[in-house]
């Protein structure tokens, strides 16, 4: 079955770079997504990127897609406290077009 | 940018209630709408798809009963916990999909405490 998998978390510096992992199993799936939840807030859509890239880039955030290995980063360089909250990976996938989430990585960030 | 909003943001009620939340698209048209449920330190997980003018189609393990979902038009969708139980606390979140590349822009989450 369809399946995302993140590691739980991640400590950084500020300043730092932060990359983020993520790995899937549906090779089917077209698009893939990086979401941001904050502390009791929703969900907010960072990026996503199609299939047949390799990398995305926006702003602070470069997503990077290894199909054949079915792997998945989104690094946010130059790290702020801001950044704290955790991040989903999200593949499409489902007879009716959901997204299926992995766990989430809480990213903590120190200053 | 997209917007979804729900109301309410929080709700406690008392066991054996019912509760309505709501999620609205505010600037675009949704022909679908997603129903996720998050606990605690975990994912969110699909409990139902909802689509306006037709019956929602609910995961394995929803009870279609339990929670009642209507999509009355192209900007509302909402969802009904009957019967509520302590059980079904948790964060309720929707999502809206716009446009052909099945962006999903999501509400700020409805959470529910029941006693």
């Amino acid at each position: 079955g369809e399946d995302v998998e993140q590691s739980l978390f991640l400590s950084v510096r500020e300043g730092d770079s932060s990359v983020i992992n993520c790995t899937y199993t549906d090779s089917s799936s077209t698009y893939l997504y990086w979401y941001k939840q904050e502390p009791g807030a929703g969900l907010q859509l960072l990026t996503y990127i199609f299939s047949n890239m390799d990398m995305k880039q926006d702003q602070r955030l470069t997503v990077l897609l290894n199909k054949k290995d079915k792997h998945l980063s989104l690094r946010i360089a130059d790290t702020q406290t801001g950044d704290s909250a955790i991040y989903f990976c999200a593949e499409r996938g489902g007879s009716q077009g959901n997204l299926i989430f992995g766990k989430g990585t809480k990213l903590s960030v120190k200053p | 940018g997209a917007v979804v909003s729900q109301h309410p943001s929080r709700v406690i009620c008392k066991s054996g209630t019912s509760v309505k939340i709501e999620c609205r698209s505010l600037d675009f048209q949704a022909t679908t709408m997603f129903w996720y449920r998050q606990f605690p330190k975990q994912s969110l997980m699909l409990m139902a798809t909802s689509n306006e003018g037709s019956k929602a189609t609910y995961e394995q393990g929803v009870e279609k009963d339990k929670f009642l979902i209507n999509h009355a038009s192209l900007t509302l969708s909402t969802l009904t916990v009957t019967s509520a139980h302590p059980e079904d606390s948790s964060f309720y979140i929707c999502s809206a999909r716009k446009g052909l590349y099945n962006e999903q822009f999501f509400g700020p989450g409805t959470r529910l405490t029941v006693l």
